[in-house]
């Protein structure tokens, strides 16, 4: 079975704090992404990554930097978390590759973040 | 840019059949997926659809297509309370193939 796990299931931080999220995926898939979900907005993407050391910026990327430096793993970080980054963070990844790609993305469960 | 729309919720009766449907205007779409998103947890992938069919059924969930409208529905058979949860609508092209487009989702509230 494809796993995706993300580091924290429940996280709680202080405005002002640099925020590590974490992501590691077994099946060797090219492509990472991370999400926000929000209450009535869906599912937004604030980045992405298709290689190592390859990044691309999604739909909400301010106030986020990520960080890819192994296949298997993609970090998001907060660099200075304020109230309004308060969301659930869903992680996920898909095959793909020069050859093609993927129909299914497979997620992580979520961890929610709540800045105080 | 592209769109996809889906009601925000919907509730029926356990036993009964739940319909979801969806609208996309991205008329180079190539696939078109539904997931599901249980309380709690990570989205997963129910069933998706190429935009050359018209029709698929996998056990209780049969996937329409209308291409014409963009319009792409899901419906559950014999719905039951395990299958309350949102379903989001997604829909990717050969063009932008790393990134798939999501409705807001629709949350299905089954009854006993």
């Amino acid at each position: 079975d494809v796993k995706v796990t993300q580091s924290s299931r429940y996280l709680v931080k202080r405005t002002g704090e640099k925020v590590f999220l974490e992501c590691v995926q077994d099946m060797d898939h090219e492509n990472m992404f991370w999400y926000r979900q929000d209450p009535g907005l869906g599912l937004r993407l604030i980045y992405f990554s298709y290689d190592v050391k390859m990044k691309e910026k999604g739909d909400i990327p301010e106030g986020y930097s990520v960080s890819r430096e192994k296949k298997e793993r993609f970090s998001l970080i907060l660099e200075s978390a304020s109230t309004n980054q308060t969301s659930m963070y869903l992680c996920a990844s898909s095959h793909g590759g020069l050859l093609g790609w993927s129909t299914e993305a497979f997620f992580g469960q979520g961890t929610r973040l709540t800045v105080v | 840019g592209e769109d996809v729309e889906q009601s925000l919720f919907l509730s029926v009766r356990e036993g009964d059949s739940s319909v979801i449907n969806c609208t996309y205007t991205d008329s180079s779409s190539t696939y078109l997926y539904w997931y599901k998103q249980e309380p709690g947890a990570g989205l997963q992938l129910l069933t998706y659809i190429f935009s050359n069919m018209d029709m698929k059924q996998d056990q209780r969930l049969t996937v329409l297509l209308n291409k014409k409208d963009k319009h792409l529905s899901l419906r559950i058979a014999d719905t039951q309370t395990g299958d309350s949860a949102i379903y989001f609508c997604a829909e990717a092209n050969a063009g932008n193939n790393r990134k798939l487009i999501w409705g807001l989702g629709t949350s299905l509230a089954v009854n006993p």
